[in-house]
């Protein structure tokens, strides 16, 4: 079972950031936060991981709270091409297995 | 470079029947992992190939086997198809090492 819990849906307006949240509070120490997103009917595709710092790279930041049992995913301006399903996802290093929930409905709305 | 590359696209096939299902991982890749997913719920992992030996398996029945072959790419077996079995069957593919896992579209299996 995912160790995760998110939010069933979203919207956000475009231009505007998108502020996606995840529990973890089972998470462990060696454990990191990965997350991916699925637009409809697509593959899922990286967004990205962090362990215990806060991340950021060209599609979005992530921010892990310093006792590490949630997480949120900032999309710094979203636009209608983010709509999709996000998932949040607790895992080990490496190519680990990954263990997707059902992720958040992200709509972004013009 | 092409990424992830899976082949076919769709498939219908009769229950009890076999199928097999094909993955070309990213250029440099060595590893790949097969997902199930069933409409409306995130994927399912199924299992692991790493130098061509299943490295790690998910909660599936043995209908569910694969190969990986020297060039790296790799293929999905399901026998005595259900119609459970219909879904969208990903590949993804990384190195040993990398955190990142590049997905393919997908086939779409349909039993009927």
């Amino acid at each position: 079972d995912a160790k995760t819990t998110q939010p069933t849906s979203m919207d956000c307006a475009e231009g505007r950031a998108a502020n996606l949240p995840c529990n973890h509070s089972t998470i462990s120490g060696n454990e990191y936060v990965y997350w991916y997103r699925q637009i409809h009917s697509q593959g899922p595709q990286y967004i990205i991981h962090g362990l215990k710092n806060n991340e950021t790279n060209e599609m979005a930041s992530l921010i892990i709270t310093e006792d590490r049992k949630s997480s949120t995913l900032i999309l710094p301006h979203a636009t209608l091409r983010d709509t999709a399903v996000y998932y949040c996802i607790v895992g080990g290093s490496g190519n680990t297995p990954l263990v997707f929930g059902k992720g958040t409905r992200l709509s972004v709305i013009a | 470079d092409a990424g992830v590359t899976q082949s076919p696209t769709h498939l219908i096939k009769t229950r009890g029947q076999q199928v097999t299902l094909r993955c070309s991982p990213k250029s440099g890749h060595d590893t790949v992992s097969w997902y199930q997913q069933a409409l409306g719920q995130g994927p399912q992992f199924i299992f692991q190939y790493y130098e061509e030996e299943e490295r790690q398996r998910g909660n599936f029945p043995d209908r569910f086997s694969g190969h990986q072959f020297p060039n790296y790419s790799s293929e999905l077996n399901v026998n005595a198809l259900l119609l459970g079995d219909s879904a969208l069957y990903l590949c993804a593919s990384g190195g040993r090492l990398s955190y990142e896992q590049y997905f393919g579209p997908g086939t779409r299996l349909t039993v009927t």
